[in-house]
C-alpha cells in the first residue's frame, strides 16, 4: 500500500524569509502524482502545487515550488517569501491519476511577523 | 464556476441516530470522493465514485456507512446508528476523469459531525 509521511509535525518561518517541508512517499507505481495541498484553520482544503512522476522539472506556482527526487521518493515544498496567509497546515498527497488520494498527517506552518 | 458545495457545514445528533450529508461536485467532474479527516490528521479515503458507479470503498466503511450518487451528479453520504467515534470532518472531493490529464481533486467545505 501507498503511504505518505511527513516528517516535521510543526514548522514555523519569518515573514518574507524561506522555508521548506518535507515529504517521502512509498509507492510500487511508476507512473503517478504528488500533490501539496493548503488548509488553513476552519477553511477548506486548497490545492497549492502538483507534480506528475513522469515530468524531471520541478513544478512551479508562484511562490510555491517543489523540489521532486523520484529515486528517493521525496517531494519537498518551498515557500519562497513567507507571507502570513500561508500560515495552515499543510498536506503532502499522492495518487495514481484519478483514484483516490492518500495524505500524509500533515504540517503546521506558523508565519511570524 | 462554482466550486463543490457540501450541506450541512455542521451537524450535532445524538448517538444512534442516522444522518445524511450531501456533496455537490463542480458540474463537469465525473469523480467524485468521499474523505473523513479527524483533529491533527490528514483525510482518509472513504469511497468514490465515476458518474453514478461506486468504484472503491474503504475498509475504513462499517456497514452503517452508506454512499450513493444516484444521477452521477450530486452524492449523499449515510450514517446510520450513529457513534461516538464517527465525530469527525467529511469531506468531498471531485475531479475530472480518466484520460484528462488533471488529476487534481477540489475540495468542498466538509460536514463537521458531533455525536453526543
Amino acid at each position: 500500500a501507498q503511504t505518505v509521511t511527513q516528517s516535521q509535525p510543526e514548522m514555523s518561518v519569518q515573514e518574507a524569509e524561506t522555508v521548506t517541508l518535507s515529504c517521502t512517499y512509498d509507492t510500487s507505481e511508476s507512473d503517478y502524482y504528488l500533490f501539496w495541498y493548503k488548509q488553513p484553520p476552519s477553511r477548506q482544503m486548497i490545492l497549492v502545487i502538483r507534480q506528475e512522476a513522469y515530468k524531471q522539472q520541478n513544478a512551479t506556482e508562484n511562490r510555491f515550488s517543489v523540489n521532486f527526487q523520484k529515486a528517493a521518493k521525496s517531494f519537498s515544498l518551498k515557500i519562497s517569501d513567507s507571507q502570513l496567509g500561508d500560515a495552515a497546515m499543510y498536506f503532502c498527497a499522492y495518487n495514481r491519476g484519478s483514484e483516490k488520494l492518500v495524505f500524509g498527517k500533515g504540517t503546521k506552518l506558523t508565519v511570524n511577523p | 464556476d462554482t466550486g463543490v458545495s457540501q450541506d450541512p457545514r455542521h451537524k450535532i445528533t445524538k448517538r444512534g441516530q442516522n444522518v445524511t450529508f450531501r456533496c455537490d461536485p463542480i458540474s463537469e467532474h465525473n469523480r467524485l470522493y468521499w474523505y473523513r479527516q479527524t483533529l491533527g490528521q490528514g483525510p482518509e479515503f472513504l469511497t468514490y465514485f465515476q458518474n453514478e458507479a461506486q468504484l472503491e470503498k474503504s475498509r475504513l466503511l462499517s456497514n452503517r456507512f452508506s454512499a450513493e450518487r444516484p444521477k452521477g451528479s450530486f452524492s449523499t453520504l449515510e450514517i446510520q446508528r450513529t457513534e461516538q467515534g464517527d465525530s469527525a470532518m467529511y469531506l468531498c472531493a471531485s475531479s475530472l476523469g480518466p484520460g484528462t490529464g488533471r488529476y487534481e481533486q477540489y475540495f468542498g467545505p466538509g460536514t463537521r459531525l458531533t455525536v453526543t
